[in-house]
């Protein structure tokens, strides 16, 4: 089982901040690596995969890096619509996701 | 436009079984893989196990073995997931999800459906 570990748990921020989340893997998973964000009450929506790759509609301002074991997920300016829980998920192998970063209005 | 539409909320007693349904259009359904993540009240997501329709290639997390069936309606493009010998710890939101592959191989989730509530309560 590969632990998929993000930190930090919550952040703090203000609109037009940019904001940096980690996402750490047990194992090297390449570039197998999916970014989702949630909203209160809401399904998952698909920011990033292949660890770099926007899926269809995503703003530019959200970008993702890494390969191997070490991934982040970049918002150059905080929007208020962009306040939410993030999360990673790793698709090497069975997919696991890791727990969560909050991003919270400072 | 992509749309996978669930069932509605259920309320269960322990150590009985729940269905839920997870509708989608004949292209998604002939085209992708269908996966079932569920999510515990303020936890993170656990994936349950996914079909390809189109071949009828199922995989279940080694954690849900024997106790979860995901089974299909072709003939009204259902993906169904059922789970049995309910537990509280069951209680969570069930989401259906697209993966954009016809492999076995897991992948990303492209789409979700709006999530089912299942609560498993005496």
């Amino acid at each position: 089982e590969i632990v998929m570990t993000q930190s930090p748990a919550t952040l703090s921020v203000s609109p037009g901040e940019r904001v940096t989340l980690s996402c750490r893997a047990s194992q090297s998973v390449s570039s197998n690596l999916a970014w989702y964000q949630q909203k209160p009450g809401q399904a998952p929506r698909l920011l990033i995969y292949d660890a770099s790759t926007r899926a269809t509609g995503i703003p530019a301002r959200f970008s993702g890096s890494g390969s191997g074991t070490e991934f982040t997920l970049t918002i150059s300016s905080l929007q208020s619509e962009d306040f939410a829980v993030y999360y990673c998920q790793q698709y090497n192998d069975w997919p696991f996701f890791g727990g969560g970063t909050k991003v919270e209005i400072k | 436009q992509v749309q996978l539409v669930q069932s509605g909320a259920e309320v269960k007693e322990p150590g009985s079984s729940v269905k839920v349904s997870c509708k989608v259009s004949g292209d998604t359904f002939n085209n992708y893989k269908i996966t079932w993540v569920r999510q515990a009240p303020g936890q993170g997501f656990e994936w349950m196990g996914g079909i390809i329709p189109a071949v009828g290639a199922i995989h279940y997390a080694q954690k849900f073995q024997g106790r979860v069936t995901i089974t299909t309606d072709e003939s009204t493009f259902t993906i169904y997931l059922e789970v049995s010998s309910l537990r509280s710890e069951d209680t969570a939101v069930y989401y259906c999800a697209r993966e954009d592959t016809l492999m076995p191989a897991p992948y990303y989730f492209d789409y979700w459906g709006q999530g089912t509530l299942v609560t498993v309560s005496s």
